[in-house]
């Protein structure tokens, strides 16, 4: 299984809704990323998760939660979120989170396109 | 992380080869180049990596220039199908807590045509 698998495909959701957004991979990889991508604009990190903890958080809005349950499982809590949240959020996979032994390309799931209202 | 510059657009006869350059002239030594493409409203997709020399794959090949500031990812025989936007990245360690970086640029859009 070479996959990366995302819920929903779409959310649309209100400015005081509470979302969650999950991603899981069953290929033994012990990296996961999350990326938001606007319209015409390159992917863009949020989180990223290194053995089920967090690694990187690139200065992202409290309103987003990142969550690694296990090894195979990536949440994003959704809270009071704005208009401008909207985009599509892409999660990936890698299989060694320190590269050190060559270098692991990073696996993209197909996304979660979110729109608020 | 290393910059890198690619051309906005470019188009190509379906067919022929595309050559997609990419500059990176800040790249440190240790920092391998990727590819990606993103096929409209789909996810990246892997295509390639290499750190100094060039690499070949079922998919396509990359060359890497002997200073390695830049490099040149070729489809050799380019498709509808590859229409998409192809990225060009530097490829940074997290260091203290693991993972990998990577970096998007703008890309370039490639438009095969028959």
């Amino acid at each position: 299984d070479t996959e990366v698998t995302q819920t929903p495909k779409h959310l649309v959701m209100g400015m005081t809704n509470k979302k969650s957004l999950k991603c899981e991979q069953h290929m033994g990889h012990r990296a996961m990323y999350w990326y938001k991508q606007k319209a015409k604009k390159p992917p863009e990190l949020m989180f990223v998760y290194s053995y089920e903890k967090l690694s990187i958080n690139e200065s992202v809005p409290s309103r987003f939660s990142p969550e690694c349950p296990n090894s195979s499982l990536l949440n994003l809590h959704l809270h009071a979120l704005q208009p401008e949240d909207s985009a599509l959020y892409l999660c990936a996979s890698s299989q060694d989170p320190y590269g050190t032994s060559g270098s692991y390309e990073q696996f993209f799931g197909p996304g979660t396109r979110l729109t608020v209202l | 992380d290393a910059k890198t510059t690619q051309p906005p657009s470019m188009d190509c006869a379906e067919g022929r080869a595309a050559n997609l350059p990419c500059n990176h002239s800040t790249i440190s030594g240790n920092e391998y180049v990727y590819w990606y493409r993103q096929i409209h409203s789909q996810g990246p997709q892997y295509i390639i990596h290499g750190l100094k020399n060039n690499e070949t794959n079922e998919m396509a090949s990359l060359i890497i220039t002997e200073d390695r500031k830049s490099s040149t990812l070729i489809l050799p025989h380019a498709t509808l199908r590859d229409t998409a936007v192809y990225y060009c990245i530097v490829r940074g360690l997290i260091l203290t807590g693991g993972g990998n970086k990577l970096t998007f640029g703008t890309g370039t859009q490639l438009k095969v045509e028959l």
